[in-house]
């Protein structure tokens, strides 16, 4: 079935360093991709998404690229934040259905000043 | 931005008993709302799909007559918990779809999630 798998946190950077979490994803047929993010004692929010390979997400400084060839959608940021600290969701849209979103288990950022 | 709420944010509630948790739409229409569980650092996962005006999906796996949803409005559904007992402590987060967005996946609001505790 459709599943999505990334990096076990917490990652722990010092601000302005660059950031990777990597994401990597099992489906069948061609699942958009998503990213979330979570801030303490909030809501997900759609941080960014890719709908077909190739294809890159941007939003606030953070990018992720759809690599079919990888099954991967790594999110990436050249210079973190102290505000960036927060929960990242990778999830994928499974094909058929009702617009069902997929999570993977989520990953802890936490950024020192 | 569209806003969804929960309420309560955290509750306690001893073996046996019944709790209901609030999920609305602050200032959009959702035909559909998502009701996800969260255990810790586990993935969210998918319990029920609520459709304004008709019964629940439920993902496999999932006990309907335990945690019993309703979707009375377009901006309200509601999850019970019913005979709650401990292994039912968790984090249960709902979203929800505005009913003008379509088929666009990426238009699911979420909530700030609800913390049960069950003693």
């Amino acid at each position: 079935g459709n599943s999505v798998t990334q990096m076990e946190g917490p990652v722990t950077l010092s601000e302005e360093a660059f950031l990777t979490i990597n994401c990597t994803y099992t489906a069948t047929g061609y699942p958009s991709l998503f990213w979330y993010v979570q801030y303490p004692g909030e809501g997900l929010q759609l941080l960014l998404k890719a709908t077909k390979a190739d294809d890159k997400g941007s939003n606030k400084g953070f990018e992720a690229t759809y690599r079919k060839e990888t099954t991967s959608f790594h999110l990436e940021k050249g210079s973190v934040q102290v505000s960036d600290s927060a929960v990242y969701f990778c999830a994928l849209h499974s094909s058929g259905g009702y617009n069902k979103l997929i999570f993977g288990a989520g990953t802890r950022l936490a950024v020192h000043p | 931005g569209a806003v969804v709420s929960q309420h309560p944010s955290r509750v306690i509630c001893k073996s046996g008993t019944s709790v209901k948790i609030e999920c609305r739409s602050l200032d959009f229409q959702a035909t559909t709302m998502f009701w996800y569980r969260q255990f810790p650092k586990k993935s969210l996962m998918l319990m029920a799909t609520s459709n304004e005006g008709s019964k629940a999906t439920y993902e496999q796996g999932v006990e309907k007559d335990k945690f019993l949803i309703n979707h009375a409005s377009l901006t309200l559904s509601t999850l019970t918990v019913t005979s709650a007992h401990p292994e039912d402590s968790s984090f249960y987060i709902c979203s929800a779809r505005d009913r003008l967005a379509g088929g666009n996946t990426d238009t699911q609001y979420f909530g700030p999630g609800t913390r049960l505790t069950v003693l």
